[in-house]
């Protein structure tokens, strides 16, 4: 089975904090995603990578950055943490490219920013 | 562009009746649509996916919904519905030949089981 580890379930953090998200997959997949999941919103996508140090902008990635350094790591990066990120957060991985593959989903990591 | 867009963000049925999600797209090219469902703290998984071909599909759990072009919808149904159902549910579309990167997903519908 493909597992998707984020490293952090719930996170607090003041405004102005850097944040890091973490994101680890076990199964060699090319493609990883960051997802923001709000109430009403639904999930949107903030970046995504199709390869090591490869990254593409998402549909909101204004006040977010990504690494990927490593196949199997991806993580989010919030340089100032500001009280509107306050929501939760979705890794997602999936293989190959142009193909419509399944996601895989972490279970999610929820922040908080005071 | 392309959208999707869920009828209802919040459905009750009773234990045993039939489910019924709905979801309307929008896509300029042919679409892949999916059905996502999310239980209670966890991650989202694949219900079932529409490509290609039959346009009936059958997913996980009893689940299976219907591509119909015309309507442009991909209507989620399950003829009797479980408490293990209870879940949120997540309608999403994607370009055709552009795979998970161009995935676009609906808001969402909350499906609550009524014992």
């Amino acid at each position: 089975d493909v597992k998707v580890t984020q490293s952090s379930r719930y996170l607090v953090k003041r405004t102005g904090e850097k944040v890091f998200l973490e994101c680890v997959q076990d199964m060699d997949h090319e493609n990883m995603f960051w997802y923001r999941q709000d109430p009403g919103l639904g999930l949107r996508l903030i970046y995504f990578s199709y390869d090591v140090k490869m990254k593409e902008k998402g549909d909101i990635p204004e006040g977010y950055s990504v690494s990927r350094e490593k196949k199997e790591r991806f993580s989010l990066i919030l340089e100032s943490a500001s009280t509107n990120q306050t929501s939760m957060y979705l890794c997602a991985t999936a293989a190959g490219t142009g193909v419509a593959g399944e996601l895989f989903f972490g279970e999610g990591s929820r922040l908080t920013v005071l | 562009a392309q959208s999707v867009t869920q009828l209802g963000s919040h459905v009750s049925v009773s234990e045993g009746a039939l489910v019924l999600l709905r979801c309307n797209y929008s896509s300029s090219v042919p679409p892949y649509l999916f059905w996502y469902v999310q239980y209670p703290n966890q991650g989202l998984q694949l219900l079932l996916k529409y490509t290609t071909g039959a346009t009936l599909v059958k997913g996980i759990n009893g689940f299976e919904a219907e591509f119909k072009k015309s309507e442009t919808s991909f209507h989620l149904t399950k003829p009797s519905a479980h408490m293990s159902d209870a879940a949120e549910y997540f309608c999403a579309v994607s370009r055709a030949n552009f795979g998970n990167e161009k995935l676009t997903f609906g808001t969402g519908t909350r499906l609550t089981i009524i014992p």
